[in-house]
């Protein structure tokens, strides 16, 4: 079965710190896509990152990276310099090659950032 | 890019009433569109696949003639919720695939709709 765990169902983290948030995922599959999904209040879902399965090198956008690690299947986020506006509901996801975008869904981790 | 509207943002009904919810690609046409529903503090629950020109593929426990799926175009899909109860409340959201290459693997998100049956 495919599945996806976030083991951290809240964390919190000081404005302007660094914070890393986990994911695992179980699939037999060679070939697929793993995403970082944001949630803030307003519920709207937000693109944070994407990564290929097929490439070796971490995917980064701005402040947010990741740290791919296929053999363990391991995609953890990490956020530099935290924001207040970086509080959100954050969700791990992979979808297969060319199978239709179907996603496969962690639990969440609730970021809380304080002042 | 990649824009995806929902419409409305809220809705409240009586039981018994029909309520239609629209999502709309923007700025691109996509082939294959998905409704999810979500609870408070909870992960999105795919409900269905829909798919241009061809019936809505449901999940496992959805009831297929209480969520009627429609997408008719290559920008639009509607989820009307027929003869809705109060345990029907809940957020709903759509997305649509990206339109190529990389983006056909990535799903963009509307910004949900609060359904409310009182």
């Amino acid at each position: 079965a495919q599945t996806v765990t976030q083991s951290q169902p809240e964390m919190s983290v000081q404005e302007a710190e660094t914070v890393t948030l986990s994911c695992t995922y179980d699939t037999s599959e060679n070939n697929y896509y793993l995403f970082w999904y944001k949630q803030p209040p307003s519920r709207q879902m937000i693109l944070v990152i994407r990564q290929e399965a097929y490439k070796q090198q971490n995917a980064t956008e701005n402040r947010f990276s990741v740290n791919f690690q296929k053999a363990a299947k391991s995609f953890s986020l990490k956020i530099s310099d935290s924001q207040l506006g970086d509080t959100a509901m954050y969700f791990c996801a992979f979808a297969f090659y060319n199978q239709g975008g179907k996603l496969i869904f962690g639990q969440g981790t609730e970021l809380s950032v304080k002042p | 890019g990649a824009v995806v509207s929902q419409h409305p943002s809220r809705v409240i009904c009586k039981s018994g009433t029909s309520v239609k919810i629209e999502c709309r690609s923007l700025d691109f046409q996509a082939t294959t569109m998905f409704w999810y529903r979500q609870f408070p503090k909870q992960s999105l629950m795919l409900m269905a696949t829909s798919n241009e020109g061809s019936k809505a593929t449901y999940e496992q426990g959805v009831e297929k003639d209480k969520f009627l799926i429609n997408h008719a175009s290559l920008t639009l899909s509607t989820l009307t919720v027929t003869s809705a109860h109060p345990e029907d409340s809940s957020f709903y959201i759509c997305s649509a695939r990206g339109p190529r290459g990389v983006d056909a693997d990535t799903q963009y998100f509307g910004p949900g709709t609060r359904l409310t049956v009182l």
